[in-house]
């Protein structure tokens, strides 16, 4: 199976701070990219995308990630954050046959 | 906007129980997925379907089946349940090929005694 890696699962900083986000991906083939993110008690929802083009991908409030193939990486940042970031982020790579393979997600808590 | 409904939120199970989670979505999506989320694990897929009546095992279906007969609604059902079948219970959807967006229902916490 393939397997995507995110790295320090809980990651605690006040509000202002930056935040990144590691992923490595594994799949050797064509890349499709995703962020996820979950707020506490909603929903899973698409945070941003990767498939081609411009490597550095802007989405939702403020997160952008860039897409560096050498790497293998698909790193999420936000230069401010604010509370309402307070979530939990997963990355995902699409690896063919209807697969998405998720990381184990990372647990961000911005204090006020 | 896409809707992915789940049949409960919250779901108490005895240990040899027969239990249904029901999934509908409302955009006409040929994907549907069901995955279970742990801590700690991420999103782990349990099975997915691609059209009615079709069905994939995914990375840990050992203990699920799966039922899609239309195409708006796919079912996960746990035959006997288990307390290591104690998890929350993702469905999602999608159109066409899966490098397309997965729109995620809200989720099933299902606790088993």
């Amino acid at each position: 199976a393939q397997s995507v890696s995110q790295h320090n699962h809980h990651v605690i900083l006040s509000e202002a701070a930056s935040l990144e986000l590691g992923c490595n991906y594994s799949y050797g083939g064509t890349v499709n990219l995703f962020w996820y993110v979950q707020y506490p008690g909603q929903h899973l929802q698409l945070l941003l995308k990767y498939f081609s083009g411009d490597p550095l991908v802007k989405g939702i409030k403020g997160f952008e990630a860039e897409f560096i193939k050498s790497k293998f990486s698909f790193n999420l940042r936000k230069p401010s954050v604010q509370w309402s970031d307070t979530a939990e982020y997963f990355c995902a790579e699409y690896y063919g046959n209807n697969r998405l393979a998720f990381g184990k997600g990372n647990q961000v808590v911005v204090i006020p | 906007d896409v809707k992915v409904t789940q049949s409960s939120r919250y779901l108490v199970k005895r240990t040899g129980e027969k239990v249904f989670l029901e999934c509908v979505q409302d955009m006409d999506h040929e994907n549907m997925f069901w995955y279970r989320q742990d801590p700690g694990l991420g999103l782990r897929l349990i099975y997915f379907s691609y059209d009615v009546k079709m069905k994939e095992k995914g990375d840990i279906p050992e203990g699920y089946s799966v039922s899609r007969e239309k195409k708006e609604r796919f079912s996960l059902i746990l035959e006997s349940a288990s307390t290591n079948q104690t998890s929350m219970y993702l469905c999602a959807s999608s159109l066409g090929e899966a490098q397309e967006t997965q729109y995620f229902g809200p989720g099933t916490r299902l606790l088993v005694l």
